[in-house]
């Protein structure tokens, strides 16, 4: 298995409303990564996850909150977004930090739209 | 954090070959410098990367300068299922280990 699942494909969501995005990978990476794309912009890193560990937090409002249960299992937990948190929020792994560099795999994203 | 800079369009003739340019003059020594495509409603996907020497593989060449501050990734033949926004990026990597997204190349190929 190559692939970086995502799920769902297409969300939306009212303002209250809580919900999730995941993203699952058997490929055996230990690091993983979330990331946000809004139209004709490129991807912006939100979060890494090395060894099941959050490494990195890029200042993301705390109404996404990321979660990593297992190596191969990636989450993120939704609440009181805004409209303007409408975006293409792409997962993607990699062997991880201490490894030799190989490339990233992403996933086809979850489309998000805020109502 | 290192920074990218590549041209914001390029275009070329479909089965002729596509040199797209990317200057990275703050990479560190120690970052792979990689390069992505993105099809519109895709996630990206990876391409190829390198650290010092030129890489080959079955989608692109990568031939990067020799003081590391370009690279110039090569498609040899284009076709139009290469039409894509390219993306070349330095992986910060260290101890941790991420791509950060420079605003990318988009490429048009006419038949």
């Amino acid at each position: 298995d190559t692939e970086v699942t995502q799920t769902p494909k297409h969300l939306v969501m009212g303002m209250t409303n809580k919900k999730s995005l995941k993203c699952e990978q058997h490929m055996g990476h230990r690091a993983m990564y979330w990331y946000k794309q809004k139209a004709k912009k490129p991807p912006e890193l939100m979060f890494v996850y090395s060894y099941e560990k959050l490494s990195i937090n890029e200042s993301v409002p705390s109404r996404f909150s990321p979660e990593c249960p297992n190596s191969s299992l990636l989450n993120l937990h939704l609440h009181a977004l805004q409209p303007e948190d409408s975006a293409l929020y792409l997962c993607a792994s990699s062997q991880g930090p201490g490894t030799t560099n190989y490339g990233y795999t992403f996933g086809s994203g979850t489309r998000l739209t805020v109502v | 954090d290192a920074k990218t800079t590549q041209p914001n369009s390029m275009e070329s003739n479909e089965e002729e070959p596509v040199h797209l340019p990317c200057n990275h003059s703050t990479i560190s020594g120690t970052d792979y410098i990689h390069w992505y495509r993105q099809l519109p409603s895709q996630g990206p996907e990876y391409v190829i990367h390198g650290l010092t020497s030129n890489v080959n593989n079955r989608m692109a060449s990568l031939a990067i300068a020799e003081d590391r501050k370009s690279s110039t990734l090569i498609l040899h033949r284009a076709t139009l299922r290469d039409a894509a926004v390219y993306y070349c990026m330095g992986d910060y990597g260290g101890s941790q280990g991420n791509l950060i997204f420079g605003k990318g190349t988009k490429l048009s190929v006419k038949p």
